[in-house]
């Protein structure tokens, strides 16, 4: 079974601008979480979609947003970039039963903000 | 979600048990343990989850103490690839999301 698969791996954007993170889920999962990683943070909680509704929130700016698609792919992004939102951008699936299968993550997406 | 304490970093020496403690003294019944690993510019990978009794699979086992305070997971015969950080998580089922609190783990240096 084909893993949690993140595009595109690496991505260079300039402040001001505006990003879209994509995502595909194991197959057969309905749940995506998003994860934001930083040296300074650690992995922080960023959103998570139930069947294309957002079931979850952290503690982020609006700047930040996602969806999700009806056959569970989902995407996020990010608008008016700042220097700060450079980090690994994780996503996670899981089966979206009440929480007790674990998540599945992929290997994320590495934004540099300059 | 209950809070949990690890230690920042650890040793092991490669073919040896590496054991990795959690502190979780204020888990309620209803909350399971997790744990995940995070190899260098990878996704944080599950390892192993479970609620009271021990659990074992092909990557590790979950010892949970009876009165389930603490727990420790038992990489049996560590390799060169299990440095990583690991992470134990405390959570509750809900039906109202589920978001992960990674805190800082355990960093586990495996040495040949």
């Amino acid at each position: 079974k084909a893993g949690v698969t993140q595009t595109p791996r690496y991505l260079i954007k300039t402040r001001g601008q505006q990003v879209t993170l994509s995502c595909s889920p194991i197959s057969g999962h309905r749940s995506v979480s998003w994860y934001q990683q930083t040296p300074g943070q650690g992995l922080q909680f960023l959103f998570e979609y139930f069947s294309e509704t957002q079931r979850n929130k952290g503690n982020f700016p609006g700047r930040f947003s996602g969806r999700q698609f009806s056959n569970s792919r989902s995407e996020m992004n990010v608008s008016t970039l700042e220097l700060g939102d450079s980090a690994l951008y994780l996503c996670a699936s899981s089966l979206g039963d009440r929480g007790v299968s674990p998540l599945h993550f992929g290997n994320g997406t590495r934004l540099t903000v300059t | 979600d209950a809070k949990t304490t690890q230690p920042p970093s650890m040793d092991c020496a490669e073919g040896r048990a590496a054991n990795l403690p959690c502190n979780h003294s204020t888990i309620s019944g209803n909350e399971y343990v997790y744990w995940y690993r995070q190899i260098h510019s990878q996704g944080p990978q599950y390892i192993i989850h479970g609620l009271k009794n021990n659990e074992t699979n092909e990557m590790a086992s979950l010892i949970i103490t009876e009165d389930r305070k603490s727990s420790t997971l038992i990489l049996p015969h560590a390799t060169l690839r299990d440095t990583a950080v690991y992470y134990c998580i405390v959570r509750e089922p809900t039906n109202s999301g589920y978001a992960l609190n990674f805190g800082k783990g355990t960093s586990l240096l495996v040495t040949p």
